[in-house]
């Protein structure tokens, strides 16, 4: 069965230096999505992109945070200057974009930052 | 505003009882509406869906979902909980366009033996 893969699954990182998580969505999805789970906390959503261009952001994605489709296959998300409030699991998901699909999101089973 | 509101943080239930996980939504359009899973140290796996037509929906692991337009609700049942049923769930709405999930705050489901 086709899947969402993320990589790394887990990285530390020093504060202020820049991370880049990676994502291969499944291969036949159009929508593309970056959401945050910081430590019991709940499922923000940060960035969903579509069409080479980002469809919508929340207020979590500021100037730090950027995306970007560099392949046909892999979808990253890259963090310029890393904060300790950005530890978190970053989760990447895909969905088909053909009419009459039913919305839902796969998911990656996430990458664990740890900014120290 | 658009939301997703999970009223219980934490549930316990003895293995072998039923469940009633609580969903309410505000939407301003058509919603579709999931619940998904998460296992300790694991990604979302969803459980179910609901977008059209009977609003009584069936999902993996015996679960199902009854959507209630007029009460705004999508509570998740199971009739006998299994220790496995153990994990974090969150219910989620979004519509069919590209637009996000919007997830709730999630409940933690515990089973004793």
């Amino acid at each position: 069965e086709p899947e969402v893969t993320q990589t790394p699954s887990h990285q530390v990182t020093q504060m202020g230096q820049e991370v880049i998580l990676r994502c291969v969505p499944i291969s036949n999805h159009l929508y593309f999505y970056w959401y945050r789970q910081i430590l019991g906390q709940k499922v923000e959503f940060l960035v969903s992109f579509y069409n080479n261009e980002i469809s919508e952001k929340s207020e979590i994605f500021d100037d730090q945070f950027s995306v970007e489709r560099p392949d046909g296959s892999n979808f990253t998300l890259k963090i310029r200057s890393t904060k300790l409030e950005d530890s978190a699991m970053y989760f990447c998901a895909s969905r088909e974009g053909t009419s009459g699909h039913t919305g839902e999101l796969f998911f990656g089973e996430g990458s664990r930052l740890t900014v120290l | 505003a658009q939301s997703v509101t999970q009223p219980d943080i934490h549930i316990t239930v003895s293995e072998g009882a039923s469940l009633e996980l609580r969903c309410n939504y505000s939407y301003g359009a058509t919603p579709y509406l999931f619940w998904y899973v998460q296992s300790p140290g694991q990604g979302l796996q969803l459980l179910l869906k609901y977008f059209s037509g009977d609003t009584l929906v069936q999902g993996i692991k015996g679960f199902e979902a009854e959507f209630k337009r007029s009460q705004s609700s999508f509570n998740l049942r199971k009739p006998s909980v299994h220790w496995s049923d153990a994990a974090e769930y969150f219910c989620a709405v979004g519509n069919q366009a590209g637009t996000a999930l919007i997830f709730g705050k999630g409940t933690t489901l515990s089973v004793s033996s």
